[in-house]
């Protein structure tokens, strides 16, 4: 049973317009969350992270939400450029011997931003 | 800027070969990890080491094992290669100091077993 959900495999977006990659998580223990990058054939690159006891972190064109009530995070990007187009893997952690040995990925979303 | 690489990009081995897969960090990173990425499945953690001999189990370590001898070095084995372990393995490090999450990840080793 997956911990953290990303229910939209893929996701196309105009270029200039509002990217929104939402991310769904069913473990309350989870204290920090985390959004990577993923080029084809490149290792994932962390983007941005919150940590729970926030609702809201921003840089720059990217900003991440979270509703702890819903177990939902959601990242936005603002505008949309064909730089963007990649997949998106949504990241939980919670206290496990250390801080990050439970780290649980999403399957990911594939974002394609068209020109 | 953090280097993690990884030793090869591409590798085709047979059924019940052993193979090596190399990952090297130049940050002085304590921790050091390795996922296999399948489509709809995401990353999963295979096994992590938080310091020089010391390994643990991640959720899917069957068929897997571990070696760092060296700290910026950390080797996952496939004693005996089977089909189901054609994936794309991925190694990560993190600093490991207190507040840290963010994992810096290799460029990935696409693995086809024959």
């Amino acid at each position: 049973d997956q911990q953290v959900k990303q229910n939209s495999p893929s996701l196309s977006v105009q270029e200039g317009r509002i990217s929104i990659l939402n991310c769904d998580y069913t473990n309350s223990m989870f204290d920090y969350f985390l959004w990577y990058k993923k080029y084809p054939a490149e290792g994932p690159t962390f983007l941005i992270s919150i940590s729970s006891i926030k609702d809201k972190n921003e840089d720059g064109r990217f900003t991440v939400f979270l509703n702890k009530s819903a177990k939902h995070l959601s990242l936005h990007i603002v505008p949309s450029q064909p730089g963007d187009s990649a997949v998106y893997f949504c990241a939980a952690s919670g206290r496990g011997k250390t801080s990050y040995d439970k780290v649980i990925f999403g399957p990911g979303t594939s974002l394609s931003v068209i020109p | 800027d953090v280097k993690v690489t990884q030793s090869s990009r591409y590798l085709v081995k047979r059924t019940g070969e052993k193979v090596f897969l190399e990952c090297v960090q130049d940050m002085d990173h304590e921790n050091m990890f390795w996922y296999r990425q399948d489509p709809g499945l995401g990353l999963r953690l295979i096994y992590f080491s938080y310091d020089v001999k010391m390994k643990e189990k991640g959720d899917i370590p069957e068929g897997y094992s571990v070696s760092r001898e060296k700290k910026e070095r950390f080797s996952l084995i496939l004693e005996s290669a089977s089909t189901n372990q054609t994936s794309m393995y991925l190694c990560a490090s993190i600093s490991g100091g207190a507040g840290t999450y963010e994992q810096y990840f290799g460029p990935g080793t696409r693995l086809t077993v024959t």
